[in-house]
């Protein structure tokens, strides 16, 4: 069955430290999004690509970026870590037809300490 | 921008109960709505997606209205469960500009269902 699929699942790490959270989709959707899911705040759109070699930033987008070299994978690297980055982390995919739901991966837990 | 609100932000009730969240927003230019459920520790999963065009969508005992000119949306859930309890999350896809194919999202309305 086609899936998305994140990794790590959680993951903790120190400030300052480069890390990337890996997003990773079979059904050949040409639609990636990553969002960030704090309390109080709801779902926030970091960055969004619609197709290979297309990112576009989100609403939250400093201190991250992507990029997008095959459909199947939208990675998301944290340049360089902050505590206010702590969060949990979801991507997401959609067809390029609009008017089609997303789907969610699992989520990744990220801690900054 | 396009601000999406959910009322009440939490709510419990005994199971059998049918219950009424609701979801507004600012900017009626929307391509559609969906609303999504959230269990704890797991990502989202769309329950319903409403077409700007459509009225209403319906899938077992949860029906969901739209009506656009006003900016409102209900999520109806008929005979409450335990298995129901979770976050539901409402969201609206734009329709203009770059912005075409974005989804924003309400906070969420946490649900407890107690037997």
């Amino acid at each position: 069955d086609a899936e998305i699929t994140q990794s790590p699942r959680h993951k903790i790490t120190e400030t300052g430290r480069q890390v990337t959270l890996a997003c990773h989709q079979t059904w050949n959707h040409n639609n990636m999004f990553w969002y960030r899911q704090d309390l109080g705040h709801g779902l926030r759109l970091i960055h969004y690509s619609y197709g290979v070699q297309d990112t576009n930033k989100g609403e939250v987008s400093d201190g991250y970026s992507v990029s997008r070299s095959n459909t199947e994978d939208l990675p998301l690297t944290l340049e360089s870590a902050a505590s206010s980055q702590t969060s949990v982390y979801f991507c997401a995919s959609s067809p390029v037809e609009y008017g089609e739901t997303q789907y969610f991966g699992p989520g990744t837990r990220l801690l900054v300490l | 921008k396009q601000e999406v609100t959910q009322i009440p932000a939490a709510l419990s009730v005994p199971e059998g109960e049918n219950l009424v969240l609701n979801c507004s927003f600012t900017d009626s230019a929307i391509y559609n709505l969906q609303w999504f459920r959230q269990d704890p520790g797991k990502g989202l999963t769309s329950l319903l997606l409403i077409q700007s065009s459509q009225r209403e969508q319906t899938s077992g005992r949860l029906n969901a209205s739209l009506d656009k000119s006003s900016g409102r949306s209900t999520l109806y859930i008929a005979a409450s469960q335990p298995g129901d309890s979770a976050t539901y999350l409402c969201a609206v896809t734009a329709d203009r500009g770059s912005t075409l194919g974005r989804l924003y999202f309400g906070r969420g309305t946490q649900l407890t269902v107690w037997p």
